[in-house]
């Protein structure tokens, strides 16, 4: 089946580094890919749309300076998070799917803890 | 606006049936999904339905009434495991689009 890999699982880095997280779709081609964020306790919240080989697509309310999205291959998108500082502390899930009517499987997530 | 309903928690025992209800109102439907989220981890597919009527798979099956914009995730033979929150979610418009998601129902088995 599918499979999305996603790294790192976990990040713990201070206040204004720049932390990069990598979607990779091992066994498949991915021309679109999608990054979400989530708080404890909340549901999973669409941040961008990362298209092949284009700009991504932003969903309003998300910083587009701050979250930088590349997509530069069929199998690989990467969320760079800019200056982070501790209210950027959540859990980044990215997703793809493997055909535009197939269901969307999900990364293992990374966890960003910002001190 | 774009509005998935679903209980924010339910309980039950080991061995029984539960059914988590989602009522959704979106801009367009292009089928409807339910993800399993354990604490911590990543969602994982659990079920799809773009047509109406029930889908079975396994302990799991789904249901899919587009006229009345609602679907159930029925969970059969109840394990500890099944300990978890099911997300309800939806794609719009197109093919292709993410995934609108509820805000999960967090379902507790005890013995």
């Amino acid at each position: 089946g599918a499979v999305v890999s996603q790294h790192p699982s976990w990040v713990i880095c201070k206040s204004g580094t720049s932390v990069k997280i990598e979607c990779r779709s091992l066994d498949f081609q991915a021309t679109t890919m999608f990054w979400y964020r989530q708080f404890p306790k909340q549901s999973l919240m669409l941040m961008a749309t990362s298209n092949e080989g284009s700009k991504a697509t932003y969903e309003q309310g998300v910083e587009k300076d701050k979250f930088l999205i590349n997509h530069a291959s069929l199998t690989l998108s990467t969320l760079t998070v800019t200056s982070a500082h501790p209210e950027d502390s959540s859990f980044y899930i990215c997703s793809a799917s493997q055909g535009v009517s197939q269901p969307q499987h999900f990364g293992d997530g990374t966890r960003l803890s910002i001190l | 606006g774009q509005n998935i309903d679903q209980p924010t928690e339910m309980t039950a025992t080991e061995g029984a049936i539960v059914q988590i209800n989602c009522t959704y109102q979106t801009s367009g439907f292009n089928g409807l999904f339910w993800y399993q989220q354990h604490a911590g981890e990543a969602p994982t597919f659990l079920s799809y339905n773009v047509l109406d009527g029930l889908e079975e798979k396994g302990r799991f099956s789904s249901f899919l009434s587009r006229s009345k914009g609602y679907s159930y995730l029925l969970l059969k033979e109840l394990q500890m495991k099944d300990s978890a929150s099911y997300l309800c979610a939806v794609r719009g418009n197109q093919a292709g689009t993410a995934l609108i998601f509820g805000k999960g129902t967090t379902l507790s088995v005890s013995s």
